[in-house]
């Protein structure tokens, strides 16, 4: 079993729709989760951390189950520029990080 | 912002040949991570260190090493350089504060490495 797994994707969505990921994980003594967002041969950039009591920002709400080892990643009014591969990430003890390997989001107009 | 640079965007090499990929970070970062990037396997750690002169080995170490004798420099070695090496390598820092509380890790823009 992977210690992070995402929804196998692609999603390929209209604009204006609200899109939905999700990443389980396998280490309960993970400390620390995000979600990264990585454009074709580009490196990964923080899109956001996730906190248990969940958070938001803008367009997108991240939420986090850790008795269910589930984290979530909300898109609303998706915009063209959403489309990307959305990493789910989460950091053990020392921090280390371990990616998922990815779902590729792609707005069509 | 940290700006994590590294040296090269695009390199070609020959089989057999040693290579040196360099990575610099500007904010003071103790820990530095090396990963390399394949389609369908997604990101997977090298090497990373967390502090000078100090390095642990990741998930696939072999093939490679790594050097760390400046807190802001983190070099990774491909000591014989084979074509199942090609692929996109990127260097990432991040802050670990005492707690062990992780801010993330920003990266470098990566270095596509082509080994023929």
């Amino acid at each position: 079993r992977k210690e992070v797994e995402q929804d196998p994707g692609p999603f390929n969505v209209p604009e204006g729709a609200t899109v939905a990921f999700n990443c389980t994980y396998s280490n309960s003594a993970s400390q620390s989760f995000f979600w990264y967002r990585q454009d074709c041969r580009k490196e990964p950039k923080l899109l956001m951390s996730v906190y248990s009591s969940g958070n938001e920002d803008g367009r997108f709400t991240a939420q986090l189950n850790r008795a269910s080892q589930y984290i979530s990643l909300l898109i609303r009014d998706s915009k063209l520029s959403d489309s990307a591969t959305y990493l789910c990430v989460v950091t053990l003890q020392g921090g280390k990080l371990i990616f998922g390997q990815g779902t590729e989001l792609s707005v069509k107009p | 912002d940290v700006k994590v640079t590294q040296s090269s965007r695009y390199l070609v090499k020959r089989t057999g040949e040693k290579v040196f990929l360099e990575c610099v970070q500007d904010m003071d970062h103790e820990n530095m991570f090396w990963y390399r990037q394949d389609p369908g396997l997604g990101l997977r750690l090298i090497y990373f260190s967390y502090d000078v002169k100090m390095k642990e080995k990741g998930d696939i170490p072999e093939g490679y090493s790594v050097s760390r004798e400046k807190k802001e420099r983190f070099s990774l070695i491909l000591e014989s350089a084979s074509t199942s090496q090609t692929s996109m390598y990127l260097c990432a820092s991040s802050l670990l504060t005492s707690s062990g509380f992780n801010y993330g890790y920003t990266f470098g823009s990566g270095t596509r490495l082509t080994v023929v």
